[in-house]
């Protein structure tokens, strides 16, 4: 079944930018739209953005001006940059997947098993 | 934004308890509620979508139901495992926005 693996840096100074990778196993990335979500510790979730595999975006209007959402089909992969970070962008992020390949109305069915990272000099 | 409100916000329970959370939308969201479960340490799960919807795998004692602003999950008999922080999502409009978390503990 598909599965799905963050990975990147887990400290982040702050004022730089956060990259994290989504890679998409088990399945193809084509035809579904991919999210990322944070947690912050002991707080609730957030919804990022998302991206279909054809390229286009949707972010939260809370974090779209330093939000960049990519894919990379070749790879079955996709990416979060989030730019000029502070003590509070330190969180659990996830990335997942809708569930239903042509629209997110019916939830998100698969979910990474979530990085932390952490803003601190 | 739509914000989703959850009640309670935490609850004590026992194993074989018939367990009801709510979730209140600020403006109709028609039926696009999911429901998620959230164990310690793990990512939250997929319960529930489109209000009343059971995802696949997930037991029969879950349930969801409701529409426009307000909505429920209830748990017939609470099992062990059912111990969680339970979160509602709407998918009617982005920004996406999850209630604040209900725990469920053991009492």
């Amino acid at each position: 079944q598909v599965q799905l693996q963050e990975s990147g840096p887990g400290l982040v100074k702050p004022s730089e930018t956060l990259s994290l990778t989504c890679t998409v196993s088990g399945g193809s990335i084509t035809n579904y739209y991919w999210s990322w979500i944070r947690q912050p510790p002991g707080k609730g979730l957030e919804w990022i953005g998302y991206i279909y595999y054809s390229g286009s975006t949707n972010y939260n209007p809370s974090l779209k001006s330093r939000v960049t959402i990519s894919v990379d089909t070749s790879k079955n992969q996709f990416s979060l940059r989030l730019s000029s970070v502070t003590a509070a962008d330190t969180a659990m992020y996830y990335c997942a997947r809708c569930r239903d390949g042509s629209t997110c109305y019916y939830g998100m069915d698969v979910w990474g098993q979530g990085t932390t990272v952490t803003v601190s000099s | 934004d739509i914000q989703m409100t959850q009640s309670p916000s935490s609850l004590s329970a026992s194993v074989g308890d018939r367990v009801t959370i709510t979730c209140r939308a600020t403006q109709s969201i028609s039926s696009f509620l999911n429901w998620y479960q959230q164990t310690p340490g793990k990512a939250p799960k997929l319960l529930i979508y489109t209000a009343s919807s059971l995802q696949s795998g997930v037991p029969s004692r879950f349930s969801g139901s409701g529409s426009g602003t307000d909505f429920t999950l209830t748990i017939s008999s609470l099992r062990p495992e059912d111990f969680a922080t339970y979160y509602c999502q709407q998918s009617y409009s982005t920004p996406w926005t999850f209630g604040q978390g209900t725990k469920v503990e053991i009492k």
